[in-house]
């Protein structure tokens, strides 16, 4: 059975661009849920999504938003990026309440 | 505020020792605790999963312990072995819609 995938595994963008993420979760998985890792810590919770709603968002700035499609998988956009926005972007789904998933991450670069 | 700290940060013993990863946590009504490893550059491994009515979870070589009046929790590894170096992450869920990570403990487990 796939786990989850994220696509890209890696980009390197310039600041002020936009960069699209994506992720499908587990097959029959209906929650999605993204995080950000930036070196030398943990990650931090970006969004969650469940049936295709937001359920939570974390401390972002607007810059930064997600959808869930129909088959459960979903995107991340960040737009405007800052060289602080460099960092691991992992998504986990999940089947129960906890019991997370994660995926092998994006790695975005900002120059 | 609900947060979570690992002890120690960074952690280097010669192959075969027995080790102990601490894991603390405020505000003891959680839903479920995980531990997970990284790989440098990777994603994130489930190793165990505990739910707030047990006290501890086996895999292998790996014992994790719960004490929620305490709010603390213990990942041991039994007779380490190089290819256990890697980043270990503790996560808590207080069900509701994110994990909230440690810091991390960084293992290096030399021959």
């Amino acid at each position: 059975d796939a786990g989850v995938t994220q696509s890209p595994t890696h980009l390197i963008k310039t600041r002020g661009q936009q960069v699209t993420l994506r992720c499908s979760p587990i097959s029959g998985h209906k929650s999605v849920s993204w995080y950000q890792q930036v070196l030398g810590q943990g990650p931090q919770f970006i969004f969650q999504y469940y049936e295709k709603e937001e359920r939570g968002r974390g401390n972002f700035p607007d810059r930064f938003s997600a959808r869930q499609f129909p088959n459960y998988s979903s995107e991340l956009n960040v737009n405007a990026l800052l060289l602080g926005d460099s960092a691991l972007y992992l998504c986990a789904s999940s089947l129960s309440p906890g019991g997370y998933t994660f995926g092998s991450g994006t790695r975005l670069t900002v120059v | 505020k609900q947060e979570v700290t690992q002890i120690p940060a960074a952690l280097s013993v010669p192959e075969g020792e027995n080790l102990v990863l601490n894991c603390s946590f405020t505000d003891s009504a959680i839903y479920n605790l995980q531990w997970f490893r990284q790989d440098p550059g990777k994603g994130l491994t489930s190793l165990l999963l505990i739910q707030s009515s047990q006290r501890e979870q086996t895999s292998g070589r790996l014992n994790a312990s719960l004490d929620k009046s305490s709010g603390r929790s213990t990942l041991y590894i039994a007779a380490s072995q190089p290819g256990d170096s890697a980043t270990y992450l503790c996560a808590v869920f207080w069900g509701y819609n994110k994990l909230i990570f440690g810091a991390g403990t960084r293992l290096a487990v030399h021959p």
